[in-house]
């Protein structure tokens, strides 16, 4: 079974300060996908990277695939309230053929004015 | 767009009690997952239908079923409610190309459960 672990789980920041969210695996991935959940919302897709060693830029957020494809990681750079959320790493299976995903157990962002 | 729509929003129910989670999609996606969400443990599957007319378990099944009804519809149901189903349903839905690219997922809001 393939497994994700996320880390930390919760991480509560000032506004301005930068942080770096992790999504480690043993298993190897096709690709990794970010999304972030607001409360009493579903999740919404951030990003897929899917080439080992690829790094995504979407405005202050890095995202970057480990060159095994066995991890990765969120940089959020001076972080602002409305990224307060939880972010949530999923991979999809090598060999799958149902487009299942497996995820991370979440990270949850507070960030205080 | 409505995207993935879920009903209820909110339930309580007593052990033993049943209950059916609707979930329906207007994106003409030919798959489907049910999720649970419990606090430090992500998103967990419980079931998926890879397309219509197939389901298969996930990683926790127990205690439950499902239906898929047609293209749009897939139901989640709960025979026998237990304290330990307790937890915020998550009904989602991708178009799987079979590419190694990964597919997005588009998410309902939720169904909040409450097993007494």
């Amino acid at each position: 079974t393939q497994l994700l672990e996320q880390s930390p789980q919760f991480l509560s920041i000032q506004e301005g300060e930068n942080l770096t969210v992790y999504c480690n695996s043993s298993s190897v991935f096709s690709s990794l996908q970010w999304y972030r959940q607001e409360p009493g919302e579903g999740p919404v897709l951030l990003v897929t990277v899917v080439t080992g060693g690829e790094v995504k830029k979407l405005k202050r957020l890095t995202f970057q695939f480990g060159d095994a494809r066995k991890d990765s990681s969120l940089h959020i750079t001076a972080a602002q309230p409305g990224d307060t959320g939880l972010y949530l790493c999923a991979g999809a299976e090598k060999k799958s053929n149902t487009g299942k995903l497996i995820f991370g157990q979440g990270t949850t962002l507070q960030v205080k004015p | 767009n409505a995207g993935v729509t879920q009903t209820p929003k909110f339930q309580v129910l007593k052990t033993g009690q049943s209950m059916t989670l609707q979930c329906a999609q207007d994106m003409n996606h030919n798959s489907m997952y049910w999720y649970r969400q419990d606090p430090g443990m992500g998103l967990r599957l419980i079931y998926y239908s890879a397309s219509e007319g197939t389901t298969d378990k996930g990683e926790v099944p127990n205690g439950y079923n499902v239906s898929r009804l047609n293209k749009r519809e897939f139901s989640l149901r709960l025979e026998s409610a237990a304290p330990s189903q307790t937890s915020v349903y998550f009904c989602a839905s991708t178009f799987w190309t079979g590419g190694s690219s990964g597919n997005i997922q588009y998410f309902g809001a939720g169904t909040r459960l409450s097993v007494l």
